[in-house]
């Protein structure tokens, strides 16, 4: 069955470190692959996409993420996290099914230190 | 940028009594919109697919009968929790896509700001 995997549900690190969030996707076609953000009791952000093109993909607040079809990733990096960042992050594919449906990943939840 | 708005945004009600949940994309139109449930620390399950003007697709192990969903039109979908039960406190989450825009297929989902719903 086609699925995400987010390696590490919980995530910490210091203001001002890399952010490193790591996403896998199973399938042998290369899906459509999102990263979305969510803050408590609110729905969820669109980061960024990949679709086609240019495999890295820069987003909003300085989130980007590469496409590696070779180790089927997409993990979504931040070379310095800022405390607002703290959230839940989910990475989500699109398989191409019938009605464009996502499958998300269980998804990681960030925490900034000061 | 494209709106979905969901409301209420907080519900509680009572065991045995029905809620109904309204999802609107503002500023589109979405022949298709999707509903997630989403338990705590948790990612979301897609509950149904709401399509505009014929029935719902249920995932399996949803109770369409519990979960009644409405797509009326082009701009609102809206999901009702029949009999509500305590089990069913939960978080519900809204999603559209722009269903006539340039490329709209593997457009994003936009999202709604999600229910919380309590059944006491």
């Amino acid at each position: 069955a086609q699925s995400v995997t987010q390696l590490g549900s919980h995530v910490s690190v210091s203001e001002g470190a890399l952010v490193l969030l790591r996403c896998n996707y199973s399938s042998s076609v290369p899906p459509y692959l999102f990263w979305y953000v969510q803050y408590p009791n609110q729905g969820l952000q669109l980061l960024l996409k990949y679709t086609t093109g240019a495999t890295l993909v820069k987003g909003i607040n300085g989130f980007e993420a590469e496409f590696k079809k070779s180790e089927t990733s997409f993990h979504l990096t931040k070379p310095s996290a800022h405390m607002s960042d703290a959230a839940e992050y989910f990475c989500a594919v699109n398989y191409g099914g019938s009605q464009g449906n996502l499958i998300f990943g269980k998804g990681t939840k960030l925490s900034v230190k000061p | 940028g494209a709106v979905v708005s969901q409301h209420p945004s907080r519900v509680i009600c009572k065991s045995g009594t029905s809620v109904k949940i309204e999802c609107r994309s503002l500023d589109f139109q979405a022949t298709t919109m999707f509903w997630y449930r989403q338990f705590p620390k948790q990612s979301l399950m897609l509950m149904a697919t709401s399509n505009e003007g014929s029935k719902a697709t249920y995932e399996q192990g949803v109770e369409k009968d519990k979960f009644l969903i409405n797509h009326a039109s082009l701009t609102l979908s809206t999901l009702t929790v029949t009999s509500a039960h305590p089990e069913d406190s939960s978080f519900y989450i809204c999603s559209a896509r722009d269903s006539f825009g340039v490329g709209s297929y593997n457009s994003p989902l936009h999202f709604g700001n999600g229910t919380r719903l309590t059944v006491t």
